[in-house]
């Protein structure tokens, strides 16, 4: 099955200053990768997500790249607001199929003012 | 809408009680599941199902069951509690079949079983 791995666990940043959170996958088939934000004691809230016919994509100021020869993606917020601190979450399909997504073990961002 | 509704929000049980976690969405989606969160693990799946009357397993699907009777329901029956099930729960559907389709959570029931 799938294997993702996040890093890192925890980034503190300056307000103002870029945050980049890297992630890893096992399963060449899959297609599929969102970005989920966690506020404390809230549900998972999809920020973005990219499909494998793609490299890069953005949304203001989040963006996310995507290498599928190194299996890697990764979320980069820029501009900093206090605001953004929350766990992130990214995630991957297996293969397209239909069995639901696997999630990376998730990075606490701290924004410092 | 209402999206994706969990009841209830928390619930403390003993060990050997059993219970359901309710799950419903009103956005007629075909595929729905069921993840548990604990700290430092993510999010992992238990059970999942492509419409009433079928469902699969996740990850981690010991100790749970599940039936998708209408396409709106996907309850999460927990038949003897453990203490290891102690979790936030998230139930969660999906706008289609196919994997790539976004994902919408519910707001979680956290469950403590003692």
């Amino acid at each position: 099955g799938e294997n993702v791995e996040q890093h890192p666990s925890t980034l503190s940043v300056q307000e103002g200053d870029s945050a980049v959170i890297k992630c890893t996958y096992s399963d060449s088939a899959s297609n599929y990768f969102p970005w989920y934000k966690q506020e404390l004691g809230k549900r998972p809230q999809l920020i973005i997500d990219i499909r494998s016919n793609v490299g890069e994509k953005k949304d203001q100021r989040i963006a996310v790249t995507l290498n599928k020869t190194a299996k890697h993606f990764s979320l980069h917020i820029t501009e900093t607001q206090p605001e953004d601190s929350a766990v992130y979450f990214c995630a991957a399909n297996s293969g397209g199929g239909a069995d639901g997504l696997t999630f990376g073990k998730g990075t606490h961002l701290i924004i410092q003012p | 809408n209402a999206g994706v509704t969990q009841t209830p929000k928390f619930q403390v049980l003993k060990t050997g009680q059993s219970m359901t976690l309710q799950c419903a969405q009103d956005m007629n989606h075909e595929y729905m599941s069921w993840y548990r969160q604990d700290p430092g693990m993510g999010l992992r799946l238990i059970h999942y199902s492509v419409g009433a009357g079928i469902t699969d397993q996740g990850e981690v699907p010991n100790g749970y069951n599940v039936s998708r009777s209408t396409t709106e329901d996907f309850p999460l029956r927990l038949l003897s509690a453990a203490p290891s099930q102690t979790s936030v729960y998230f139930c969660a559907s999906r706008s289609g079949l196919a994997g790539t389709d976004t994902q919408y959570f519910g707001p979680g029931t956290r469950l403590t079983v003692l």
